[in-house]
């Protein structure tokens, strides 16, 4: 069982509506959590990160953890056509320094 | 500041031979990691780095790989022999010591590796 799951996708969305993008980990002793953006072609880039349970808001992305339920998510409010990319899920556990990745998931906005 | 630099950006060679990816981390940063990214298996850790030290190889796939850095702002990937099943997008990411933003790792651009 992969330690960071995530829906492939691909996930299509309108322009102006709201991207859900979900990921799970098995690791209890996970403390933070981090979403990257990859352009197709290009590296991951940091989007958002959250430690503490509950919902931390950056312009028009929302992170929320459950750590209860080891699950993080991602909302992308009034999506963009610029948002398609695929997004991953990254989760460190404790004090280590290394960051484990889910798969992705392919976002479409459709204009 | 330059971001994570990395050579070449793409390496096409043939079976059996050796393959050497470079890697300039962001100047101050502390630890430098090693990712292979392919369709099938997704983004990898390789090794990581913590002020020059290997902390962690343990995703290294076999001893055909070896990683060095022999000082700050230099690192160096080595396939030897490569083989096809080793294609991939190869990144190199940096990080500095902290925590919020600070606590991200900071990705090259990769070298996409293409064996014959």
């Amino acid at each position: 069982q992969k330690e960071v799951e995530q829906n492939s996708g691909p996930l299509s969305v309108p322009e102006g509506a709201i991207a859900s993008l979900n990921c799970t980990y098995s690791d209890r002793g996970s403390q933070s959590f981090f979403w990257y953006r990859q352009y197709s072609g290009k590296s991951p880039e940091l989007i958002m990160f959250i430690y503490s349970n509950g919902d931390k808001e950056d312009g028009r992305f929302t992170a929320q953890l459950n750590k209860a339920s080891q699950y993080v998510s991602l909302l992308i409010r009034d999506s963009q056509p610029s948002d398609s990319a695929t997004y991953l899920c990254a989760v460190r556990a404790g004090s280590a320094r290394q960051l484990t990745f889910g798969s992705g998931t392919q976002l479409t906005v459709l204009p | 500041d330059a971001g994570v630099i990395q050579s070449p950006r793409h390496e096409v060679t043939e079976m059996g031979q050796e393959v050497t990816l470079r890697c300039k981390p962001i100047s101050g940063h502390d630890y430098l990691f090693w990712y292979r990214q392919t369709m099938m298996r997704g983004l990898e850790l390789l090794i990581y780095f913590n002020n020059n030290v290997p902390i962690d190889d343990s995703g290294m796939p076999e001893d055909r790989f070896s990683a060095k850095m022999p000082n700050a702002s230099f690192s160096t990937l080595k396939i030897q022999p490569s083989e096809p099943r080793d294609s991939a997008v190869y990144f190199c990411a940096s990080s500095p010591l902290g925590r919020g933003r600070a606590d991200t790792q900071y990705f090259g651009p990769g070298t996409r590796l293409t064996v014959l």
